[in-house]
């Protein structure tokens, strides 16, 4: 599976948008992007995924570079409850049985 | 909203004893996961089991360790004779098949969190 870049922490304001990026250079044209979250003390959570266009759900949106080379989480109005460490991963149709590899992610801490 | 559910969400145990770990998956998921995660590492995935076998397992999942689904709800992790070096929080996760094993979404459940002592 191809390998993500993401920095270990970001900060945030309450109520203000948060974009998480995220490095994934090697990326193959199958490989889609997915992000997970993790909050404290509690099991990793889907947040969104993609492969080529932009997408939108009710928790996120999903920015994906043209060359895809990169993409961005948008949290629109961070909250204290986003206050979770970020993962980016990338799945292909060949992973087989589907597993989830997980980086160090994102720590990502919302102020009030 | 349908949810994984994990039993006990705290095990202590003594060194060489035996564990198992019990997970409901979402009632129509067919694809099933094990993780763990060592206080303050990354989340390692463990194995995955689908159509009452495993699809596939990493290193960590050596012969101390076997999956089960015994009966149509429930998904087992068993580790034989514990180490040390088991305590960690164990996560089960489930995800159906309908988009494919690039776009399924795995759902966790709130973990198993492992003392050996």
């Amino acid at each position: 599976d191809a390998k993500t870049t993401q920095p270990n922490s970001m900060e945030s304001n309450e109520e203000e948008p948060v974009h998480l990026p995220c490095n994934h250079s090697t990326i193959s044209g199958t490989d889609y992007i997915h992000w997970y979250r993790q909050l404290p003390s509690q099991g990793p959570e889907y947040v969104i995924h993609g492969l080529t266009s932009n997408v939108n759900n009710r928790m996120a949106s999903l920015a994906i570079a043209e060359d895809r080379k990169s993409s961005t989480l948008i949290l629109h109005r961070a909250t204290l409850r986003d206050a979770a460490v970020y993962y980016c991963i990338l799945r292909d149709s060949y992973n087989q049985g589907g597993k989830l590899i997980f980086g160090q992610g994102t720590e990502l801490s919302v102020k009030p | 909203e349908p949810e994984v559910t994990q039993t006990p969400s705290h095990q202590v145990t003594q060194m060489g004893q035996e564990v198992i770990l019990r997970c409901v998956p979402i009632s129509n998921h067919l694809y099933f996961y094990w993780y763990r995660q060592i206080l303050g590492q990354k989340v390692e995935f463990l194995v995955s089991f689908y159509n009452n076998e495993i699809s596939e397992k990493s290193e960590i999942f050596d012969d101390q360790f076997s999956v089960e689904r015994p009966d149509g709800s429930n998904f087992t992790l068993k580790i034989r004779s514990t180490k040390l070096e088991d305590s960690a929080m164990y996560f089960c996760a489930s995800s159906d098949v309908v988009q494919g094993l690039a776009k399924n979404i795995q759902y966790f459940g709130a973990g198993t969190r492992l003392s050996v002592l």
